[in-house]
């Protein structure tokens, strides 16, 4: 089934620890996001990558870190988890910044 | 600074009446804009979209609108159905980031 997939869909992590949130699409998109929604806050954009090999940074880019080495593959890295990086997490993916974004069924992180 | 902001936190609407969700952006070069749908423990879903260069697009029971001269936009949905109760995002695009709105949560009662 076409689309795109997050990994893990919760996860409970101590302060202070790393941490790789996956995010994998298998419809060749070109542009991938990262968000994260908060109470009252919406959908704040992270990190984007517009095609792979480049990548960009969002609203709130501060304590997160990615990668596009691949079309379909776009890792969020918490180097150092704090507790205000505790928000539910959504990678996105689309052809192109004038066509529909698809996003993922969200990762949900608790930093503890 | 939040670039695209929906003033209503919340909105209710009987079944079958109009409902309009409204946006405000401040980014004079966001060219492209779209609404999302989103259910609880879901990602958000694509509704509809309007490029700068229209005014209005139209499908089916949902129809956005754009005023770019008062950096506006809305989303008219008619009839509301019970179903249509979910969290509406506005969205805007511009070279390459898409930037989302805080939303707003609409509740359509019987």
């Amino acid at each position: 089934i076409a689309g795109i997939t997050q990994a893990p869909t919760s996860q409970i992590l101590a302060a202070g620890r790393r941490m790789t949130l996956r995010c994998t699409q298998d419809m060749r998109h070109n542009a991938m996001y990262w968000y994260r929604q908060d109470l009252g806050l919406g959908l704040r954009l992270i990190h984007y990558s517009n095609t792979a090999g480049t990548t960009g940074k969002g609203e709130v880019p501060d304590g997160y870190s990615v990668s596009r080495a691949n079309t379909d593959d776009f890792p969020l890295t918490l180097a150092s988890a704090v507790p205000s990086q505790t928000s539910v997490y959504f990678c996105a993916s689309s052809e192109d910044r004038e066509t529909e974004a698809f996003f993922g069924q969200g990762t949900r992180l608790t930093v503890v | 600074d939040q670039q695209v902001k929906q003033n209503s936190p919340s909105l209710s609407v009987q079944e079958g009446r109009i409902s309009i969700l409204n946006c405000d952006y401040t980014n004079s070069m966001f060219d492209y804009f779209l609404w999302y749908k989103k259910y609880p423990a879901e990602g958000p879903t694509f509704l509809i979209s309007i490029s700068s260069i229209k005014d209005k697009n139209e499908d089916g029971r949902f129809t956005v609108f754009l005023n770019k001269s008062a950096k506006h936009l809305s989303l008219h949905i008619v009839p509301s159905q019970p179903g249509d109760s979910a969290v509406y995002f506005c969205a805007a695009s511009n070279t390459d980031k898409l930037i989302f709105g805080t939303g707003t949560r609409l509740q359509v009662f019987p």
